[in-house]
């Protein structure tokens, strides 16, 4: 299957920085891309959905302010988490499709943000 | 939105096929069921989708009911290896561009000696 990797694949923190998280589409063109939260011993929980070029449309409860993305081409998209806080430690995890409405959505391998 | 309940955790012998079944009777129908495993620690691993028909690659088969409200994925001989949080999905806005997938809880699958 198409390669999504995600880079830092690890981060630690201090409260109050900012965390930039990067995804990107190895082999395809990534038309749209989603990012998902995981905490330990539960679900993926969507952050957002982005397409190319334009602004991420944020599931309901999640801080668009809090959690910047740019999908500024079509392999590359990053998360900013803004002033972190140790509530945001948790295991990011991003998803990428192409064009094709039925097609197939990769997974990047995750990054695990640990904030202090 | 459709919504998909698996059983939380199953064994398996290792060696023998492993039925996973899902159920999501509110489906629509341009809803794909998607599946997805997802070993600790790392991103989801794609399994396989289907619609209405019966599906099956390298890694496994997908059962649709004839109604669609419910599947099964088949491992057809589970080795150590396959251990996992298997999730089954129906992605919410079916085959359209701005179609997502939405997790549930997925079930464990321990695969034993």
């Amino acid at each position: 299957g198409a390669v999504v990797s995600q880079h830092p694949s690890r981060v630690i923190c201090k409260s109050g920085t900012s965390v930039k998280i990067e995804c990107r589409s190895l082999d395809f063109q990534a038309t749209t891309m989603f990012w998902y939260r995981q905490f330990p011993k539960q679900s993926l929980m969507l952050m957002a959905t982005s397409n190319e070029g334009s602004k991420a449309t944020y599931e309901q409860g999640v801080e668009k302010d809090k959690f910047l993305i740019n999908h500024a081409s079509l392999t590359l998209s990053t998360l900013t988490v803004t002033s972190a806080h140790p509530e945001d430690s948790s295991f990011y995890i991003c998803s990428a499709r192409d064009g094709q409405g039925t097609s197939e959505q990769f997974f990047g391998p995750g990054t695990r943000l640990t904030v202090l | 939105d459709a919504k998909t309940t698996q059983p939380p955790s199953m064994d398996c012998a290792e060696g023998r096929a492993a039925n996973l079944p899902c159920n999501h009777s509110t489906i629509s129908g341009n809803e794909y069921v998607y599946w997805y495993r997802q070993i600790h620690s790392q991103g989801p691993q794609y399994i396989i989708h289907g619609l209405k028909n019966n599906e099956t690659n390298e890694m496994a088969s997908l059962i649709i009911t004839e109604d669609r409200k419910s599947s099964t994925l088949i491992l057809p001989h589970a080795t150590l290896r396959d251990t996992a949080v298997y999730y089954c999905i129906v992605r919410v806005g079916g085959s359209s561009n701005t179609g997502k997938l939405i997790f549930g809880q997925g079930t464990t699958l321990q695969v034993k000696p």
